[in-house]
């Protein structure tokens, strides 16, 4: 069975400081890895796809097979960027349905 | 990258009555999926509905309940079916689109049910 955990619910960090949204999985194939942003009022979008291994807006996300996570980080936080964060896992064998965590809603503070 | 739209945004419904949610993504895609977001929680899907086959359908979730049509490449629909209140929920489509091997999803804004 595939499982996407986000221990934060909620993380509260100042305008400036580093943030880090943890993602852990458990998956014994190879998934696609995914972070989706969903901001006030708006429709959910991607932010982050592992097989990209790009910075959008700032966040970064690596691919850790060994400790099965896929961390989404930026160092240093604006306080557009708060909204809810998914982490989320996607593979063949589900049809390539997305699985998603339970979110982390993260507020930048000024 | 794709464009879904969805309507209704919102409805309010009465116990007993049934809505029909659309789906229009502005290309054509093989997959589609629908998803449920409870108050407060996280998404779950509900079904696959691949164009050219029957919709597959998640552990708790069954056709009596969500009919789904895929009529062709670009359109789906999700019927919620004699609704009670434990229905009210937002209902999202989602589109996979290839993108550099592997595919993206992307979502509609979303429908906001409540049902009385």
């Amino acid at each position: 069975a595939q499982r996407v955990t986000q221990p934060e619910k909620l993380l509260s960090v100042f305008k400036g400081a580093p943030v880090e949204l943890k993602c852990n999985y458990s998956y014994s194939g190879s998934p696609e890895l995914f972070w989706y942003v969903q901001y006030s009022r708006q429709r959910l979008q991607l932010l982050l796809r592992h097989i990209s291994r790009e910075s959008i807006k700032g966040f970064t996300a690596d691919l850790n097979k060994g400790e099965t996570s896929f961390h989404l980080k930026k160092p240093f936080a604006q306080e557009e960027d708060s909204a809810m964060y998914y982490c989320a896992l996607s593979n063949s064998n589900s049809g390539y349905a997305l699985n998603f965590g339970k979110g982390t809603s993260l507020l930048v503070t000024p | 990258s794709a464009v879904i739209s969805q309507k209704p945004s919102r409805d309010i419904c009465q116990r007993g009555t049934s809505l029909t949610i659309q789906c229009q993504v502005d290309s054509q895609v093989t997959m589609m999926f629908w998803y449920r977001q409870q108050p407060g929680q996280s998404l779950t899907l509900i079904a696959t509905a691949n164009q050219g086959s029957e919709a597959t359908y998640e552990s708790g979730f069954v056709i009596d309940k969500f009919p789904i049509s895929r009529p062709n490449l670009t359109f789906s629909t999700l019927t919620v079916s004699n609704m009670s209140p434990e229905d009210s929920s937002i209902y999202l489509c989602s589109a996979r689109v290839a993108s550099g091997g592997r595919g993206i999803q992307y979502f509609g804004a979303g429908t906001r049910l409540s049902v009385l």
